[in-house]
């Protein structure tokens, strides 16, 4: 079984401050998916890297796949009341179809 | 609004109760998939279904049974369910079952509580 794991677990922050959440393994990924979940709602994709050292900016959030496509990072600057969620990665592997691996999550509270 | 829409959004049913929960996308996406969320946890995949057929059953108990009726509709029937079977049950779609990770679209869920 693939594990990833996300840290923290959980993080409450002021509006405004910056802040990082990461996902590790000991295995390879083809693809890294990170998703938000809002409460009552499903996930929802923000971004999906594929390529090792890959960096996808989505206006404050940065997203990095590692060079070993083992680990990934989702760093957000200057975050919002509206950022507030269960942001959640998801590694997909070749070979296994669409199968994805999701990490533990990180719920994430900001205060405005 | 998600392009995959679940209903009911909430259920409350008695342990000799048998529902169904629907799941329908209009994405032509030829993937479906039945997900298990408790709270505070990340999703847990119960089954996949590719071209309508089931393609992965992650050995969840026979009291879920789930049918594909055709590529636009995803439903899960159940049957003697067990309070701890209360969770928010997702429907995901995708393009495709192959590949590096094809994108999940996600419904809002179906909430249900087991009594």
């Amino acid at each position: 079984t693939q594990l990833l794991e996300q840290s923290p677990q959980f993080l409450s922050i002021q509006e405004g401050e910056n802040l990082t959440v990461y996902c590790n393994s000991s295995s390879v990924f083809s693809s890294l998916q990170w998703y938000r979940q809002e409460p009552g709602e499903g996930p929802v994709l923000l971004v999906t890297v594929v390529t090792g050292g890959e960096v996808k900016k989505l206006k404050r959030l940065t997203f990095q796949f590692g060079d070993a496509r083992k680990d990934s990072s989702l760093h957000i600057t200057a975050a919002q009341p509206g950022d507030t969620g269960l942001y959640l990665c998801a590694g997909g592997r070749n070979n296994a179809g669409n199968m994805l691996t999701f990490g533990g999550g990180t719920r994430l509270m900001v205060k405005p | 609004d998600t392009e995959v829409t679940q209903t009911p959004k909430h259920l409350v049913m008695g342990m000799t109760n048998k529902k169904s929960l629907k799941c329908e996308q209009h994405m032509g996406h030829r993937a479906m998939y039945w997900y298990k969320q408790k709270a505070k946890k990340p999703p847990e995949l119960m089954f996949v279904y590719s071209y309508e057929k089931l393609s992965i059953n992650e050995s969840v108990p026979s009291r879920f049974s789930p049918e594909c009726p055709n590529s636009s509709l995803l439903n899960l029937h159940l049957h003697a369910l067990q309070p701890e079977d209360s969770a928010l049950y997702l429907c995901a779609s995708s393009q495709f079952i192959r590949g590096r990770g094809s994108p999940l679209h996600f419904g809002n869920g179906t909430r249900l509580t087991v009594t």
